[in-house]
C-alpha cells in the first residue's frame, strides 16, 4: 500500500516568508510526528499528533512553528517568517498508534532551503 | 525529558568485521528502544527493537542489548558488508502511545570491503 507521503520535496524561500509543509499519513495510522533533520545531524523532534488527543508540542523550536492535522488524515507544518538556521530536511512519521508504540513509518522528507 | 547520547558519531571498519553503536538515556520512565538505519538521500527505517521485558533481541546479524539499570542499549552488527554502510539512530520513550520518540544525533557506520 502507499507509504507516507511529503510535499513539497523541496522548496526554497526567502528568509522571512512563511512556508507551509505537507504530510500524509498511512491510512488508518493514527499517530503523527514531526521531526527535523539539519544536515549532516540527527532526528529532532518536533511535534506529535496521537487520535483526537491534545498534541505534544514540546520540540517546537520557537513559537515561528505551529502544525495542525485534520481528525487522523493530513497534516500541516507551518513556519512563518523563515530565518537561515530554519533550512533542513522536514521528516514527518506516522504508525498505528494504537495502546503501544510501534514502528514508526517515514515520509520522504522536505528539503527546505532558506536563503 | 528524555535525552539519548549515542557513541559514536561515526565509525569505520572492515567488511566482515563487527560493528557496536552504544547508546544511553536519562528517563527511567523510557521502555521502549528502536533502532533506525538512514542510507544515504532516503528516509529513515527500523531495523529492531526491544523492549525492557527483555535483555538481547537479535535479527540475523543484527541484535541489540539493554541493561535497565545502567540506562544504556546496544546495536551489534555482525559480518558487516558494504550494503550496511549508513546513518544508524537509537531512540527511547515509554511504551505506551501518547509520549513522543526521542532520537541520538547518528552513528554514520562506513563498512570498506
Amino acid at each position: 500500500g502507499a507509504g507516507v507521503s511529503q510535499s513539497p520535496s523541496n522548496k526554497v524561500t526567502e528568509k522571512g516568508k512563511d512556508v507551509e509543509l505537507r504530510c500524509d499519513p498511512i491510512s488508518g495510522h493514527t499517530a503523527l510526528y514531526w521531526y527535523r533533520q539539519r544536515l549532516g545531524q540527527g532526528l529532532e523532534f518536533l511535534i506529535y499528533f496521537q487520535g483526537n488527543s491534545a498534541p505534544d508540542k514540546s520540540g517546537l523550536p520557537s513559537d515561528r512553528f505551529s502544525a495542525e492535522r485534520t481528525g487522523e488524515s493530513v497534516s500541516t507544518l507551518t513556519i512563518q517568517r523563515t530565518q537561515q538556521e530554519d533550512s533542513a530536511v522536514y521528516l514527518c512519521a506516522s504508525s498505528v498508534g494504537l495502546a503501544v508504540k510501534e514502528t514508526q513509518y517515514f515520509g520522504p522528507g522536505t528539503r527546505l532551503l532558506v536563503l | 525529558g528524555e535525552n539519548v547520547e549515542q557513541h559514536p558519531s561515526t565509525l569505520s571498519v572492515q567488511e566482515g568485521d563487527s560493528a557496536v553503536i552504544k547508546c544511553t538515556y536519562s528517563d527511567s520512565a523510557s521502555n521502549y528502544f528502536p533502532w533506525y538505519k538512514q542510507e544515504l538521500g532516503k528516509r529513515p527505517q527500523l531495523i529492531i527493537d526491544i523492549r525492557s521485558n527483555v535483555g538481547e533481541k537479535k535479527d540475523q546479524r543484527i541484535a541489540v542489548t539493554l541493561n535497565k539499570t545502567a540506562k544504556h542499549f546496544s546495536l551489534h552488527i555482525t559480518e558487516t558488508q558494504p550494503e550496511d554502510s549508513a546513518v544508524y539512530f537509537c531512540a527511547a520513550s515509554p511504551l505506551q502511545a501518547g509520549t513522543a520518540l526521542i532520537f541520538g544525533k547518528g552513528t554514520t557506520l562506513s563498512v570498506s570491503s
